[in-house]
């Protein structure tokens, strides 16, 4: 099984409105990744988390806040977004082991938020 | 740092010809490559990767692609393209970066096959 499953599939929210988002595997994956994507833009990296540790923030803005919670779950907590802020939030998760890791990353069908 | 050039915006082809879709790549050391595929409002899938061995390497859907250390290139290739592989191609690079792994991800190319 190589699903990498994303809740809700679409978002809408206010400007004012806290959400989250939350992304699941059950593929031992111990590395998680959120990406944010534009219309035909490549993903852009903003967090990934290893072992359950923060271990990469690519200066994402505060309104953007990740949570482990356990080596299964991801979530992406948001609040106070900006219009410019609406994108497909992708997760992800690979084994990473390390320099000699040349893993494929397995990516979940995104959510698709839209801030008002 | 890492960093995959896909040259072509967009690559046209007709039904059951063959299909090239070209990426290039600048690396120190020895690249771990990839190729991934998002179809309209979907993730991406993982079709294939480079990490070292044979030179042609295969995947998914009937995909393959040639790494050329020469001319740093690892293009993907389908001997007959299908409607349905219609879809928006990225090529990517591993980055380890301050002990972690990172996919650099090239600008994508959007194929379309014709009837």
């Amino acid at each position: 099984d190589t699903e990498v499953t994303q809740t809700p599939k679409h978002l809408v929210m206010g400007m004012t409105n806290k959400k989250s988002l939350k992304c699941e595997q059950h593929m031992g994956h111990r590395a998680m990744y959120w990406y944010k994507q534009k219309a035909k833009k490549p993903p852009e990296l903003m967090f990934v988390y290893s072992y359950e540790k923060l271990s990469i923030n690519e200066s994402v803005p505060s309104r953007f806040s990740p949570e482990c919670p356990n080596s299964s779950l991801l979530n992406l907590h948001l609040h106070a977004l900006q219009p410019e802020d609406s994108a497909l939030y992708l997760c992800a998760s690979s084994q990473d082991k390390g320099k000699r890791g040349g893993y494929e990353q397995y990516f979940g069908p995104g959510t698709r938020l839209t801030v008002t | 740092a890492q960093s995959v050039a896909q040259p072509e915006d967009q690559v046209n082809v007709a039904e059951g010809n063959p299909l090239t879709v070209k990426c290039t790549y600048s690396v120190s050391g020895n690249p771990y490559l990839f190729w991934y595929v998002q179809y309209p409002n979907r993730g991406l899938q993982f079709l294939l990767k480079y990490i070292t061995g044979d030179n042609l390497v295969k995947g998914s859907y009937g995909f393959e692609a040639e790494f050329n250390k020469s001319q740093t290139s690892f293009h993907l290739k389908k001997p007959s393209a299908l409607v349905s592989d219609s879809a928006l191609y990225f090529c990517a690079v591993r980055e380890f970066s301050g002990g972690y792994n990172k996919l650099i991800f090239g600008a994508g190319t959007r194929l379309a096959v014709h009837p």
